[in-house]
């Protein structure tokens, strides 16, 4: 068990909607990353926060968006939602912004029908 | 763009078998490589390479990474059910700070 926790574990959405992601990092990890993974694929690399400023953005639209909030938990928002978002959403926290060791929390299994 | 590719994608192996899992890689400017176990949802972190030859030992996993051909192996011997999971492998490029990925192995021991 990492300690990285979030929520909702699961979501059903319909095409259009908007959706907010909620993690909370590690105790002490000050930056958090999120992963976007499909059926059958490794993670993509979707953004990164540290320290509340965005520091890596991978190809996603900006309808893909994110917080970090003071105490170092953050928020993935999807707008506009499309039937290729349905994955499995994975938010990573570590201490740095440049450290590469991820502990990854269960995810959020988003649906969009 | 990295890349990274993982073979064999799935494999069947008996309780007891070895098991070696490669990942070959491109990367513009090479920091690291990881390999991370998934059994259900969370990835969970296994090694973290960074110099060629030297091999990262946890109980009955290991790995290597060889820097000059650009490919990592993930060795698990002595198989038990419990091994069943995704292995993932991921490089990390100097010039950012994300995780690139490849498909993973997908590892299947039964008894």
């Amino acid at each position: 068990e990492t300690g990285v926790t979030q929520s909702p574990t699961h979501l059903i959405k319909t095409r259009g909607q908007q959706v907010t992601l909620r993690c909370s990092s590690q105790s002490g990890h000050n930056t958090v990353s999120w992963y976007q993974q499909a059926l059958g694929q490794g993670p993509q690399f979707i953004f990164q926060y540290y320290r509340e400023e965005e520091n890596g953005r991978g190809n996603f639209p900006p309808r893909f968006s994110g917080l970090q909030f003071p105490n170092y938990s953050s928020e993935l928002n999807v707008n506009a939602l499309e039937l290729d978002d349905s994955a499995l959403y994975l938010c990573a926290s570590s201490l740095g912004g440049g450290n590469e060791k991820l502990f990854f929390g269960s995810g959020t299994q988003l649906s969009v029908l | 763009e990295d890349k990274v590719v993982q073979s064999p994608l799935s494999l069947v192996v008996h309780e007891g078998d070895t098991v070696t899992l490669n990942c070959s890689y491109e990367v513009t400017n090479f920091r690291s490589l990881l390999w991370y176990k998934q059994e259900k949802k969370a990835p969970t972190f296994l090694f973290m390479l960074t110099s060629s030859g030297i091999e990262k030992k946890s109980g009955r996993l290991s790995s290597i990474l060889d820097k000059k051909e650009l490919f990592s192996i993930l060795n698990i011997t002595a198989t038990q059910t419990g091994d069943s999971a995704i292995y993932l492998c991921a490089v990390v490029d100097y010039g950012n700070n994300r995780l690139a990925f490849g498909k993973g192995n997908q590892v299947v021991v039964i008894p």
